[in-house]
């Protein structure tokens, strides 16, 4: 199992330039996140998408799309880059949930080092 | 709204020190609480969980406990080694399994 995959590992962009974060789960699960990190301020959450089919703003969704291709794969893509989203991206996927008493742990993939100049 | 906070780093300690990071949390309901691993230039590992008030979490000489009544998940050790240097993350969950994650902090385990 190769777990939770992300493509780049690295990308600069120039200011104004689009890209998408491609990633991809191995593990049958439903639900699927973007969370960027950035010095200081933890992780946030950028999007999510509980199950296939749906897709729901995070705490800092402005300046980014997201689009759950099939179970598998969950791309974020950023129109129009600008330096402020220089950051680490991280995708991360989990079992299905809507309840707060249950929870399951959250697999996380290595990582896309973004710089936008 | 929901939300965690921990200690700044970054901690430096020797070889066998103890170890606290503190963290509280911010949140309706009761949630689950989690402390992440992160080493360096990797993602996130799960280090330990507590579902429920009193639990206790454990794994690889680290343990949580949590406290309903101080809103806390510290985390300990009580030998740490130089390969327990890494970033250290914090989080509670919410509805739709969302993770709040605190900001981290960073350890440093000298010889």
């Amino acid at each position: 199992n190769a777990g939770v995959t992300q493509t780049p590992k690295f990308q600069v962009l120039k200011t104004g330039q689009s890209m998408t974060l491609q990633c991809a789960q191995d593990m049958n699960h439903n639900s699927m996140y973007w969370y960027r990190q950035d010095p200081g301020m933890g992780l946030r959450l950028i999007y999510y998408s509980a199950s296939e089919g749906t897709t729901d703003k995070g705490e800092v969704p402005n300046g980014y799309n997201v689009s759950r291709l099939n179970k598998r794969e969950f791309s974020l893509r950023l129109e129009s880059a600008a330096p402020s989203q220089t950051s680490v991206y991280f995708c991360a996927s989990s079992e299905f949930s809507v309840r707060r008493d249950v929870t399951y742990e959250q697999y996380f993939g290595p990582g896309t080092r973004l710089t936008v100049t | 709204g929901d939300s965690v906070t921990q200690m700044e780093g970054p901690v430096t300690l020797s070889e066998e020190a103890f170890l606290t990071i503190n963290c509280t949390y911010t949140a309706t309901g009761y949630p689950s609480l989690f402390w992440y691993v992160q080493y360096p230039g990797e993602g996130l590992q799960l280090l330990l969980k507590a579902t429920k008030a009193d639990d206790k979490g454990s794994n690889k000489g680290f343990e949580a406990t949590y406290r309903k009544e101080t809103t806390s998940f510290h985390l300990e050790k009580g030998s740490v080694q130089v390969s327990d240097s890494a970033v250290y993350f914090c989080a509670l969950s919410g509805n739709f399994n969302k993770f709040y994650f605190g900001s981290g902090t960073k350890l440093n385990v000298k010889p």
